[in-house]
């Protein structure tokens, strides 16, 4: 299947500082990102559908300004974490798809703000 | 909205033993349905996937079925070990190539 890299797979930030995550499809052309995350004891929740060139479309309940996500080129989709604290530590994981239906997975994103 | 469910929430077992976990979603329109595997702290690791015209998908010790009809998946763990202790998450890609997952099942193997 296609390789979705997501990095960095953990990070620890104090708290009001911004974290970058990148999530790169490295062998096709990724027309749509999807963001999730995963609060402990929980399972997978969309955050954020991103299209490239176009703004992301967020989850009712997840906050636009904090979570910026940017998808500037077909290989490429970032979030940012703005003012990070530690009720933001969770689980992030990105997912890519082309034209076609199938997506793929990045690793995923440990972060811990303290 | 598809809602995706999986049943036990917890299961401990002893090992050797054969085991069933539950999945069920509420939109039969799905394009195809995964089973991932999460250890504490860590990613997903992708164990089956079972495209939507599919029946089944086998990998060793496991075995998916998928009935999309009535919206229900298993896996089926046989022979189980302590280091299948995990939890263990499905989830249905959408059309829109959006996954919806399931709340999971954390499995304990007893030595």
């Amino acid at each position: 299947g296609a390789v979705v890299s997501q990095h960095p797979s953990r990070v620890i930030c104090k708290s009001g500082t911004s974290v970058k995550i990148e999530c790169r499809s490295l062998d096709f052309q990724a027309t749509t990102m999807f963001w999730y995350r995963q609060f402990p004891k929980q399972s997978l929740m969309l955050m954020a559908t991103s299209n490239e060139g176009s703004k992301a479309t967020y989850e009712q309940g997840v906050e636009k300004d904090k979570f910026l996500i940017n998808h500037a080129s077909l290989t490429l989709s970032t979030l940012t974490v703005t003012s990070a604290h530690p009720e933001d530590s969770s689980f992030y994981i990105c997912s890519a798809k082309d034209r076609a239906t199938e997506a793929f997975f990045g690793q995923g994103t440990r972060l811990t703000v303290v | 909205k598809q809602e995706v469910t999986q049943i036990p929430a917890a299961l401990s077992v002893p090992e050797g033993e054969n085991l069933v976990l539950n999945c069920s979603f509420t939109d039969s329109a799905i394009y195809n349905l995964q089973w991932f595997r999460q250890d504490p702290g860590k990613g997903l690791t992708s164990l089956l996937l079972i495209q939507s015209s599919q029946r089944e998908q086998t990998s060793g010790r496991l075995n998916a079925s998928l009935d999309k009809s009535s919206g229900r998946s298993t896996l089926y763990i046989a022979a189980s070990q302590p280091g299948d202790s995990a939890t263990y998450l499905c989830a249905v890609l959408s059309g829109g190539g959006q996954f919806y997952f399931g709340t999971g099942t954390s499995l304990t193997v007893i030595p």
